[in-house]
């Protein structure tokens, strides 16, 4: 079955460690996005790319950085900087970049400090 | 920027009774809306999706919206609900900025169903 793999699904952060999150999609989708959501404010937007090779800041990069070196992989690395980090993540692809796309969601990742 | 308002944060309903959750959203144009569900735990799964024509658009899981530009609406329900419906709902908007697109999303209803 296609779908969006996200992993791990619990993640525990030291302070001023850096920490991965992956995502892995197997639908051939040309858009993928990285969201996080906090109890309350909905979903708001990290990171996405469009394409292999470009990524764009959402509203909230500050402290995240991601890479797109794959077309079914869009890795979301959370920063030192980032210091409120306890969220759920969540990563989601589109066929392609359009607002009339619907997008596809991952299970999500619960990151936590220590 | 666009952008969606869900003015219920949390409803009740007994299993069998009917279900409406509203969305307003801002936008200067015909937009294109969306509502996805979400169990605890898990991501979001898309229930129907509004682009244009007929006003009243058909889902999953027995739900249906309905589009009144009037109103800035887009409404969601369904006739009976059943407690396995008990789950976060988002409102979304597809928006265009500049060459990227985005959704913009409610702060979400969670419905409750009491036996």
């Amino acid at each position: 079955d296609g779908g969006i793999t996200q992993s791990p699904k619990y993640l525990f952060r030291k302070e001023g460690q850096n920490v991965t999150l992956s995502c892995e999609q197997n639908l051939n989708h040309d858009a993928m996005y990285w969201y996080r959501q906090d109890p309350g404010q909905g979903l708001r937007l990290i990171y996405y790319s469009q394409i292999v090779n470009d990524f764009q800041k959402g509203d909230i990069a500050e402290g995240y950085s991601v890479s797109r070196e794959k077309k079914e992989s869009f890795p979301l690395t959370v920063t030192s900087a980032q210091k409120n980090p306890t969220a759920f993540y969540l990563c989601a692809s589109s066929i392609f970049d359009s607002q009339s796309q619907p997008q596809h969601f991952g299970d999500g990742t619960r990151l936590s400090i220590l | 920027a666009q952008s969606v308002t869900q003015p219920d944060i949390h409803i009740t309903v007994s299993e069998g009774a009917s279900l409406e959750l509203r969305c307003n959203y801002s936008y200067g144009a015909t937009p294109y809306l969306f509502w996805y569900v979400q169990s605890p735990g898990q991501g979001l799964q898309l229930l129907l999706k509004y682009f244009s024509g007929d006003t009243l658009v058909q889902g999953i899981k027995g739900f249906e919206a309905e589009f009144k530009r009037s109103q800035s609406s887009f409404n969601l329900r369904k006739p009976s609900v059943h407690w396995s419906d008990a789950a976060e709902y988002f409102c979304a908007v597809g928006e265009r900025t500049g060459t990227a697109s985005k959704l913009t999303f409610g702060t979400g209803t969670r419905l409750q169903v009491t036996l």
